[in-house]
């Protein structure tokens, strides 16, 4: 029973490339969120989707950054024309389709560490 | 955005009790206390959560005062392992922000 599963684990990518992390959640879980954190801070929420859809992207910066999650495949985080300021880990967390609390909250991945050369 | 209050940071001998606690004056009657650790640069793992009563699960015991505006976890044994950042949230449906969290220390 697979968890959250991010790849790459680490990728590097020089300034103005795309970056392109991909996310897949757990086995029955539709509900998919991503999170960012910079060196020495804490988790900061990005943007929250269910299949084919963004309910709220409050987190995402304006421009170079966007999110989807297809009917068939992972999430996709994509950053375009990556500066210096986007090296972080992000985190993609998973939930069912009720999040209900009984339930364990979000379940996360291991992240990908983005460094912007 | 967080709607709780940590200490930045705490130390804790190993073997002993740990008692990390969160303020969350402003939780209304629907919103759970939910409490996650990242360990150095891992993905947040959950602890445990509650709405009213205190909870105990293998990992720890979360206490909530009967107010519900501030609340306690429990570690009771500290290992080394345990040293992590801890992070106390307060969840209504599937808004789960966090806060800076209290860096836990346990040590020898």
């Amino acid at each position: 029973n697979a968890g959250v599963m991010q790849n790459p684990r680490h990728l590097v990518r020089r300034r103005g490339q795309e970056a392109r992390l991909r996310c897949s959640p757990m086995k029955g879980h539709s509900h998919v969120y991503w999170y960012r954190q910079l060196p020495e801070e804490g988790l900061k929420f990005m943007v929250y989707l269910q299949k084919e859809n963004i309910i709220d992207e409050s987190g995402m910066p304006k421009e170079r950054f966007s999110a989807e999650f297809p009917k068939e495949g992972p999430s996709i985080l994509r950053i375009q024309q990556v500066v210096r300021g986007d090296s972080a880990a992000y985190f993609c967390a998973s939930s069912p389709e009720t999040f209900k609390h009984t339930h364990y909250g979000y379940t996360f991945g291991s992240g990908t560490r983005l460094t912007v050369v | 955005d967080a709607k709780t209050t940590q200490p930045p940071s705490m130390d804790c001998a190993e073997g002993r009790a740990a008692n990390l606690p969160c303020n969350h004056s402003t939780i209304s009657g629907n919103e759970y206390v939910y409490w996650y650790r990242q360990i150095h640069s891992q993905g947040p793992q959950y602890i445990i959560h509650g709405l009213k009563n205190n909870e105990t699960n293998e990992m720890a015991s979360l206490i909530i005062t009967e107010d519900r505006k501030s609340s306690t976890l429990i570690l009771p044994h500290a290992t080394l392992r345990d040293t992590a950042v801890y992070y106390c949230i307060v969840v209504n449906n599937n808004d789960m922000r966090f806060g800076a969290g209290t860096r836990l220390t346990v040590k020898p």
